[in-house]
């Protein structure tokens, strides 16, 4: 059965480093989504992606965030300069127009 | 913009119970989605139901739309059934797009 596939499955880094989560979603998905849950929390959604561009994101998607789509198969999810509070696990779905289906997730540390 | 609640936060059974988890939600829906989360984070998806009953081996799942209510159920329950339970609906309404998730009913079964 296809699953979507996310790497690294742990990931630490040091504050101010740019991190790039990686996400293989199910071919011929068109519609891709990143969420968060940090730690004793409820998951949160911080982006949508549909045809090559963001269709619709949250306040915690501030200009430290971006997303794309490199090669039409993975789905990236940068934070361009770690902070403590971005320490979360982060999962990535992609949907095909009726059901959501999730990732693993990668645990992100930032030390 | 939904809102989703669960009930209870917490729950402990003895091996063999049936149990009972609640979702309620404030806007109205086609879909809405039950996930498990087991403690190393990882989530699985256990269901996407509009309408009705879904079952899967020893897990139902129940919706009325009209209640904006929904119930996950599991017979015979079994300590490897301990994770968190958690509910989803989309954030707007309807039944795609982003998800808004309840906090989780934390199922711990003892042997």
């Amino acid at each position: 059965e296809p699953e979507v596939t996310q790497t690294p499955s742990h990931q630490v880094t040091q504050m101010g480093q740019e991190v790039i989560l990686r996400c293989v979603p199910i071919s011929n998905h068109l519609y891709f989504y990143w969420y968060r849950q940090i730690l004793g929390q409820k998951v949160e959604f911080l982006v949508s992606f549909y045809n090559n561009e963001i269709s619709e994101k949250s306040e915690i998607f501030d200009d430290q965030f971006s997303v794309e789509r490199p090669d039409g198969s993975n789905f990236t999810l940068k934070i361009r300069s770690t902070k403590l509070e971005d320490s979360a696990m982060y999962f990535c779905a992609s949907e095909d127009s009726y059901e959501q289906y999730f990732g693993p997730g990668t645990r992100l540390t930032v030390t | 913009k939904n809102e989703v609640e669960q009930s209870p936060q917490n729950l402990t059974a003895q091996e063999g119970e049936f149990i009972t988890i609640n979702c309620s939600y404030s806007v109205g829906i086609s879909a809405l989605h039950w996930l498990q989360q087991h403690p190393g984070g990882g989530i699985v998806s256990l269901f996407m139901l509009s309408s009705g009953k879904k079952k899967h081996g020893r897990l139902i799942a129940t919706i009325n739309i009209q209640e904006k209510h929904s119930s996950l159920h599991i017979t015979a329950s079994h300590p490897r059934d301990s994770a968190v339970y958690i509910c989803a609906a989309p954030l707007l309404g309807g039944s795609q797009g982003n998800l808004i998730f309840g906090k989780g009913t934390k199922l711990s079964v003892k042997p």
